[in-house]
């Protein structure tokens, strides 16, 4: 049973608009979520985080958003840049272990 | 420069053969990490080790096996008891693990893909 549900397979947005990146959760035990970026056959880069006592976080043009009650979160950026052309994975965390994560998302940025 | 260090790039596995892969980090952190990832499929905890000498396994150990006799060392071996080892395997670590480091970011590896010959 996947905990943590990235929906969308694949999202394409026009340079300059604002991506949105979605991500749903059954655990109520997490408490502390990450967005990472993957380029192919490259290892995940830290993007963003935010805990739970926080619903937003923002950091240059990345902002995530946390809605506790609906246990969704999720990743704006804008503008969104050709570079930013990867696959999102969202991550939660809630015990003393690892991380679990999503299937990803592959956001392509058309110019 | 401070860094994850996966080694090799690209591994082939004859059918019954055990195969290990280095994970090495110069960030002093505690908390190292294995995860497997399948064709459009999230990341998957193997095994984790929050201290030297201490490990635990995650949700998919079964054929797995690791070791961390240092702090900067977390090597994975497959063995031959993993039926499906194909997959691209990632390596983590964090600052602190366990629950002094909930809130700490894992930073990643660029990864080993492994394939069977």
């Amino acid at each position: 049973d996947q905990q943590v549900k990235q929906n969308s397979p694949s999202l394409s947005v026009q340079e300059g608009r604002i991506s949105i990146l979605n991500c749903d959760y059954t655990n109520s035990m997490f408490d502390y979520f990450l967005w990472y970026k993957k380029y192919p056959a490259e290892g995940p880069t830290f993007l963003i985080s935010i805990s739970s006592i926080k619903d937003k976080n923002e950091d240059g043009r990345f902002t995530v958003f946390l809605n506790k009650s609906a246990k969704h979160l999720s990743l704006h950026i804008v503008p969104s840049q050709p570079g930013d052309s990867a696959v999102y994975f969202c991550a939660a965390r809630g015990g003393a272990d690892g991380l679990t994560f999503g299937k990803g998302t592959h956001l392509i940025i058309q110019p | 420069d401070g860094g994850i260090t996966q080694s090799p790039k690209y591994l082939f596995r004859k059918e019954g053969q055990n195969v290990t892969l280095s994970c090495e980090q110069n960030l002093n952190h505690d908390a190292m990490y294995w995860y497997r990832q399948d064709p459009g499929q999230g990341l998957r905890l193997i095994y984790y080790s929050q201290i030297v000498n201490d490990f635990q396994k995650g949700d998919i150990a079964e054929g797995y096996s690791v070791s961390r006799e240092k702090k900067e060392s977390f090597p994975l071996t497959v063995t031959s008891a993993q039926k499906n080892p194909t997959a691209f395997y990632l390596c983590a670590s964090s600052i602190v693990g366990g629950w002094r480091g909930l809130n700490q970011p894992q930073h990643f590896g660029d990864g080993t893909r492994l394939s069977i010959l």
